[in-house]
């Protein structure tokens, strides 16, 4: 089946550090990609969509200058969390869609997530 | 009023029992439907599709209904491996970008 790999798992650093999450397919290719948000006890939230060769559309209140998307290859989408703060901290996950096209009934498929804490 | 609202429990349930959770759904034109499953600190796996019909995978039953907005989910037999969040997902319609609407999530918690 397919296969989404989300690097690193855990992420510990310090304020005002810029920390990058990668997300790839690893036996499909994924025009694209979603970054999600979950706090502790609270839903995933969709924060960017992520296009290859295109610029990622952003939700509502989700800030594109804190947030930079990249989706360079049809297999990899990269968020880098700039001069993160304590409230930053969070859970990230990434999804891909398996093919392009109307068919809302794929299902997206996610990453292991990413566990990010600032300190 | 959230898009997905579902009550976040916790269930606290014996080893084979029968449980349900509801979960309800803002926007009429939504499309496609869908339970998760999480476990702690995990990502969401995909537990099942949710057809207009009512469709069954094993011990789990999910319901659909369009009229009064709300997806169900049926446990039968619950075992303790069955612990963990379950995620009620709706699609909305958007173009051609599938965008997935999570509820908060109903933690159940089976024991022995």
């Amino acid at each position: 089946g397919a296969v989404v790999s989300q690097h690193p798992s855990r992420v510990i650093c310090k304020s005002g550090t810029s920390v990058k999450i990668e997300c790839r397919s690893l036996d499909f290719q994924a025009t694209t990609m979603f970054w999600y948000r979950q706090f502790p006890k609270q839903s995933l939230m969709l924060m960017a969509t992520s296009n290859e060769g295109s610029k990622a559309t952003y939700e509502q209140g989700v800030e594109k200058d804190k947030f930079l998307i990249n989706h360079a290859s049809l297999t990899l989408s990269t968020l880098t969390v700039t001069s993160a703060h304590p409230e930053d901290s969070s859970f990230y996950i990434c999804s891909a869609r398996k093919r392009p096209g109307l068919y809302s009934n794929q299902p997206q498929h996610f990453g292991d997530g990413t566990r990010l804490s600032i300190l | 009023r959230k898009e997905v609202e579902q009550d976040p429990g916790p269930f606290n349930v014996p080893e084979g029992a029968t449980v349900a959770f509801n979960c309800t759904y803002s926007n009429s034109a939504s499309q496609s439907f869908f339970w998760y499953r999480q476990d702690c600190r995990k990502e969401p796996k995909l537990l099942m599709s949710v057809y207009s019909s009512g469709n069954e995978d094993g011990r789990f039953t999910a319901q659909l209904n369009r009229a009064s907005q709300y997806i169900s989910l049926l446990i039968r037999d619950s075992k303790l491996s069955d612990s963990a969040t379950y995620l009620c997902v709706v699609i909305l319609p958007h173009s051609d970008t599938d965008k997935l609407i999570f509820g908060t999530g109903t933690r159940l918690q089976v024991f022995p």
